[in-house]
């Protein structure tokens, strides 16, 4: 079953870089890549989005190797402010060629002081 | 601007009730989406629309109806409420579907089906 994988949860450290790997093995030819980050108690917001090579914007860079079947959140320096899900959102090609927009199970990342 | 918004926040029904939940967007967005959100699977898409008058179903649409009579808004309903569909609900939109386009969410409305 394609779908996209990440990890459940992750800890780190104020001031320390995190990232954050998403593998989506049919990922659709012309599609990009999304990171949305939640917090408690709110919708998904968008942090960043990628189609090859790497994105940087105010928060966030994206890694996408040339395959494409993975990609990396980095969030920089990171602040107790950070801690919240963050999931990948990507377009899969299933086996039937029909495409849907598949969210992963989203990661739980803790920073600690 | 107050982006995205859901009413109510919050309810409690019993199992057989129905209710209807409700999604404003106020940034003229076209496609409007509801998902589910359970613990440990992200997000599910139950229907979206790609326009007034349209609805189409997604992932998970068995035991729910939407309509979408005015662009600004996006309507979920439950005819006969069950436990299994408990849950956070998320409504979204976007300016196009494609998976470039970012999606604004709105806060939730937790429901508990007892």
């Amino acid at each position: 079953l394609a779908k996209t994988t990440q990890p459940i949860s992750m800890d780190s450290y104020e001031g320390q870089e995190v990232n954050i790997t998403c593998s989506h093995n049919n990922i659709a030819t012309n599609d990009y890549i999304t990171w949305y980050q939640q917090f408690p108690s709110q919708g998904p917001r968008f942090i960043i989005q990628g189609y090859k090579t790497k994105v940087t914007n105010e928060v966030a860079s994206l890694f996408i190797p040339a395959d494409r079947k993975s990609s990396t959140l980095s969030l920089p320096r990171v602040s107790l402010s950070d801690t919240a899900v963050y999931y990948c959102l990507v377009g899969l090609r299933f086996m039937d060629s029909n495409y849907q927009l598949i969210w992963g199970a989203g990661t739980k990342l803790i920073i600690k002081p | 601007n107050a982006g995205v918004t859901q009413t109510p926040k919050f309810r409690v029904l019993k199992t057989g009730q129905s209710m209807t939940l409700l999604c404003a967007q106020d940034m003229n967005h076209e496609y409007m989406y509801w998902y589910r959100q359970d613990p440990g699977m992200g997000l599910r898409l139950i229907h979206y629309s790609v326009g007034e008058g349209t609805t189409a179903k997604g992932e998970v649409p068995d035991g729910y109806n939407v309509s979408r009579l005015k662009k600004q808004n996006f309507l979920l309903g439950l005819e006969s409420a069950a436990p299994s569909q408990t849950s956070v609900y998320f409504c979204a939109s976007s300016y196009s579907s494609t998976g470039e386009e970012r999606k604004y969410f709105g806060p939730g409305t937790r429901l508990t089906v007892t």
